[in-house]
């Protein structure tokens, strides 16, 4: 069974650009959420989805969005991007139901952003 | 708000000696509570949870883990650390609001 696949894995963006990663849940998943870690900060959650429907999200700006599709695949996009927001962005999936906001995390190995 | 606390943020010991990483969390409901373990290189994986029952759970690689309601504390333990355990461990509660908090994460090195 493949696990999460984010893509890119590295990219590199100059302030002010805008930045699209892609994450594919494990097949059968319909739970995909995302998660910004930097050293010292650990992971802080961006948002999850189900179904398509943003259940919840962290305490980020709206630079940070996300969505997801039919298939459970997902985005997110930054606009307007800022040097702190350079970080590795983690996508998580979850065989969780409607209901159940419980479950295991399997991450991808993230996607390394750098503003400059 | 909820949040995750772990003290330790670099651990160094010598193969053998015994650990423990504390893990404190504000939320006075019902958690779930887990420990995952992110390797050099490797991308982040579950290495024990709590849902309910026996407040002392087990998990791989010979790691454990005690929940003590009383001192919203949730730490890892393991009596004999390998090289192989070097990592970073994130400590992580969810209750009722389909998100995780983590903690920040305390990297642990094995001296061979």
């Amino acid at each position: 069974k493949a696990g999460v696949t984010q893509t890119p894995r590295y990219l590199i963006k100059t302030r002010g650009q805008q930045v699209t990663l892609s994450c594919s849940p494990i097949s059968g998943h319909r739970s995909v959420s995302w998660y910004q870690q930097t050293p010292g900060q650990g992971l802080q959650f961006l948002f999850e989805y189900f179904s398509e429907t943003q259940r919840n999200k962290g305490n980020f700006p709206g630079r940070f969005s996300g969505r997801q599709f039919s298939n459970s695949r997902s985005e997110m996009n930054v606009s307007t991007l800022e040097l702190g927001d350079s970080a590795l962005y983690l996508c998580a999936s979850s065989a969780r139901g409607p209901n159940l906001n419980t479950g295991e995390l399997f991450f991808g190995e993230g996607s390394r952003l750098t503003v400059l | 708000a909820q949040s995750v606390s772990q003290h330790n943020h670099h651990v160094i010991l010598s193969e053998a000696a015994s650990l423990e990483l504390g893990c404190n969390y504000s939320y006075g409901g019902t958690v779930n509570l887990f420990w995952y373990v992110q390797y050099p290189g490797q991308h982040l994986q579950l290495l024990l949870k709590y849902f309910s029952g026996d407040p002392l759970v087990k998990g791989i690689k010979g790691f454990e883990a005690e929940f003590i309601k009383s001192k919203f504390s949730f730490n890892l333990r393991k009596p004999s650390v390998q090289w192989s355990d070097t990592a970073e461990y994130f400590c992580a509660v969810t209750s009722g609001t389909y998100k995780y908090i983590f903690g920040t994460g305390t990297r642990l090195k094995v001296l061979a």
